[in-house]
């Protein structure tokens, strides 16, 4: 079973504050993804990274995806209240027709204003 | 209107009953998921269906049935609903191809009492 931890569980920061959150596995990934969540919505995708050592960027989003595609970054610039939700990765299996995605337990963002 | 639905959006059931939770879309996928969300955990995939004609276990199979009637609907049926089965249930559709991109709707929250 490929398991992906996510870090911290919880961050509660100030607006303008920067802030990292991680998500790490011993297990490789064909793809990694990360959705927002907000209270009563389901996930929304935020953006996938394929390649072993990509980085993307999406305003003041941005991902890197680890050069051995087992760990994935997602670092916000000047936080704004905006911000505020559940921060799920998610890791695509790396073969057959079974193509599924393994979600991590979450990073609970609230960004006070 | 949303791309992705699904009813009801709240349920509280009591052990024993059988229920049923339907997920309807207007994305035109071919690929369709259900998870359940619970704190801590993530989401974890209950069953997936890849056509009409396709069903398959996910990782949290034990206890779930669904039917895929058409293209556009996906449902899952607890056939005794039990107190652990309390938690967020959340259908996705999505495209083949690399990487899978899943599209979530806004989820029913199920009590189970």
């Amino acid at each position: 079973t490929q398991l992906l931890e996510q870090s911290p569980q919880f961050l509660s920061i100030q607006e303008g504050e920067n802030l990292t959150v991680y998500c790490n596995s011993s297990s490789v990934f064909s793809s990694l993804q990360w959705y927002r969540q907000e209270p009563g919505e389901g996930p929304v995708l935020l953006v996938t990274v394929v390649t072993g050592g990509e980085v993307k960027k999406l305003k003041r989003l941005t991902f890197q995806f680890g050069d051995a595609r087992k760990d994935s970054s997602l670092h916000i610039t000047a936080a704004q209240p905006g911000d505020t939700g559940l921060y799920l990765c998610a890791g695509g299996s790396i073969s057959g027709s079974a193509r599924q995605l393994t979600f991590g337990s979450g990073t609970q963002l609230t960004v006070l204003p | 209107d949303a791309d992705v639905t699904q009813t009801p959006r709240n349920r509280i059931t009591k052990t024993g009953k059988r229920i049923m939770l339907e997920c309807s879309q207007t994305k035109g996928h071919d690929r369709m998921y259900w998870y359940r969300q619970d704190p801590g955990l993530g989401l974890r995939l209950i069953y997936y269906s890849f056509d009409v004609k396709d069903i398959n276990k996910g990782e949290i199979s034990d206890g779930y049935s669904v039917s895929r009637q058409a293209q556009a609907k996906f449902s899952l049926s607890l056939e005794s609903a039990i107190p652990n089965q309390t938690a967020l249930y959340f259908c996705a559709t999505g495209l083949a191809g690399v990487p899978d991109t899943q599209y979530f709707g806004p989820g029913t929250r199920l009590t189970v009492l």
